[in-house]
């Protein structure tokens, strides 16, 4: 079964501080790695995404880390703020499918003012 | 511009009722799914469609049915409720072709089986 393992489950920074994501995954057919943000009652929203042959991806305070040898992933995101305050979540997506994503299990982030 | 709108946005059932949670897209794309969410469980994907009048399961199928008739709509039908299936249900929607990676969600259904 296709599986993206995700940690920490809950993250509580300060404003300011560096929360870092981590997910890993399995199959080796993973083309498109995507992070979702989601806020309470809402549906899930694409924040980010990579592909494997790039190692970084830096979208104003939002990095992705890639490392494809380790079949690793992580999300930064730089001086966080109180409106960072959501749900992560990590996918990951086959060559050839009909595009649908495996997610990991989540993140509940909370950036203290 | 509407995205992907689902209705209703709460239900409340009884054991053994069945329902239909709705869902229709106004970006003309090929690809939709419904995915159910759990706390601390992600979401899993239940049916996909590639377009009208293709279906396929996903990994959590079982309980659930579906139809899709039009490139627009893509409804989601529970037979027989079990408290299992007490979730929250999200239905999004892709474009077809290179250009598409992006999978836009709806805002989410709340159902609870009682």
């Amino acid at each position: 079964q296709q599986q993206v393992k995700q940690s920490p489950q809950s993250l509580i920074v300060q404003k300011g501080g560096i929360p870092i994501i981590n997910c890993a995954y399995e199959n080796t057919a993973f083309d498109y790695f995507p992070w979702y943000q989601q806020f309470p009652g809402k549906g899930p929203a694409l924040l980010i995404a990579i592909r494997p042959d790039v190692s970084e991806k830096k979208e104003g305070r939002f990095t992705i880390s890639f490392n494809k040898s380790a079949k690793q992933f992580s999300l930064h995101i730089m001086d966080s703020q109180p409106g960072d305050s959501a749900t992560y979540f990590c996918a990951a997506r086959s060559s050839g499918s009909a595009r649908q994503l495996t997610f990991g299990s989540g993140t509940q982030l909370t950036v203290l003012p | 511009n509407a995205g992907v709108t689902q209705t209703p946005k709460f239900r409340i059932l009884k054991i053994g009722q069945s329902m239909t949670l709705q869902c229709t897209q106004d970006m003309n794309h090929n690809y939709m799914y419904w995915y159910r969410q759990d706390p601390g469980m992600g979401l899993k994907l239940i049916y996909y469609s590639v377009g009208a009048g293709i279906t396929d399961k996903g990994e959590v199928p079982n309980g659930y049915n579906v139809s899709r008739s039009t490139t627009e709509d893509f409804p989601l039908r529970l037979e027989l409720a079990a408290p299992s299936q007490t979730s929250v249900y999200f239905c999004a929607s892709s474009p077809a072709g290179t250009a598409g990676n992006t999978i836009y969600f709806g805002e989410g259904s709340w159902l609870t089986v009682v």
